[in-house]
């Protein structure tokens, strides 16, 4: 099993410009989440998807967020456009919906925006 | 107040003793437990699930109080290689967890 696959792993980026980050969860894993991590705020969730579905995406910090999963392969988080207050390890990680399980995470991507 | 709270530490401890962190929960409805071990610059991994009897695996310790909303993470024998930040979460409804700050354990020889 591959695990969680990320990328980039890291990416360093200007003021202004789009970035994108890539996700590719466990295979048959049917849950998907988006969190980002900084020093001062920890671990925080953006948005998880069940069945491909967004299903909460309260924590997306504004509206230059946005997140997607045309498949059960495949996600990407798009920050558009990009400010240095972004800079963060954003993670991803995928589960199944039912039971008592937890995540497995990727090694995520280290984004600084200068 | 924070759904999960944990003391961020850093506990300072030599090889070989025992720690104990410990963790609440505000949320009386939450379904499931964990704690998750993060290293420096790393993802976190998923240590140990806690049960409600209480579960062991090797040096590490789980117990859970839902009355009091408590969980607790006991490490005997300290390694150095123990040392990393341990995550306490909770799993609510739709399959979301949520994670706590995080307490820092550092061994030392």
């Amino acid at each position: 099993d591959a695990g969680v696959i990320q990328s980039p792993r890291h990416e360093v980026t200007e003021m202004g410009q789009e970035v994108t980050l890539r996700c590719k969860p466990i295979s048959g894993h049917n849950s998907l989440f988006w969190y980002r991590q900084t020093m001062m705020r920890g671990l925080e969730l953006l948005i998880y998807f069940n069945n491909n579905v967004p299903i909460d995406d309260s924590g997306m910090p504004e509206d230059r967020f946005s997140a997607k999963m045309p498949n059960a392969s495949f996600s990407t988080l798009k920050i558009q456009p990009s400010e240095p207050r972004d800079s963060a390890v954003y993670f991803c990680a995928s589960s199944w919906i039912a039971g008592g399980y937890g995540y497995t995470f990727g090694s995520g991507t280290r984004l600084t925006v200068v | 107040r924070k759904e999960v709270e944990q003391d961020p530490g850093p506990f300072n401890v030599p090889e070989g003793a025992t720690v104990a962190f410990n963790c609440t929960y505000s949320n009386s409805a939450s379904q499931s437990f964990f704690w998750y071990r993060q290293d420096c610059r790393k993802e976190p991994k998923l240590l140990m699930s806690v049960y409600s009897s209480g579960n062991e695996d090797g040096r590490f310790t789980a117990q859970l109080n839902r009355a009091s909303q408590y969980i607790s993470l006991l490490i005997r024998d300290s390694k150095l290689s123990d040392s990393a930040t341990y995550l306490c979460v909770v799993k609510n409804a739709g399959n979301m967890l949520t994670f706590g700050g995080g307490t820092r354990l550092m061994v030392k020889p």
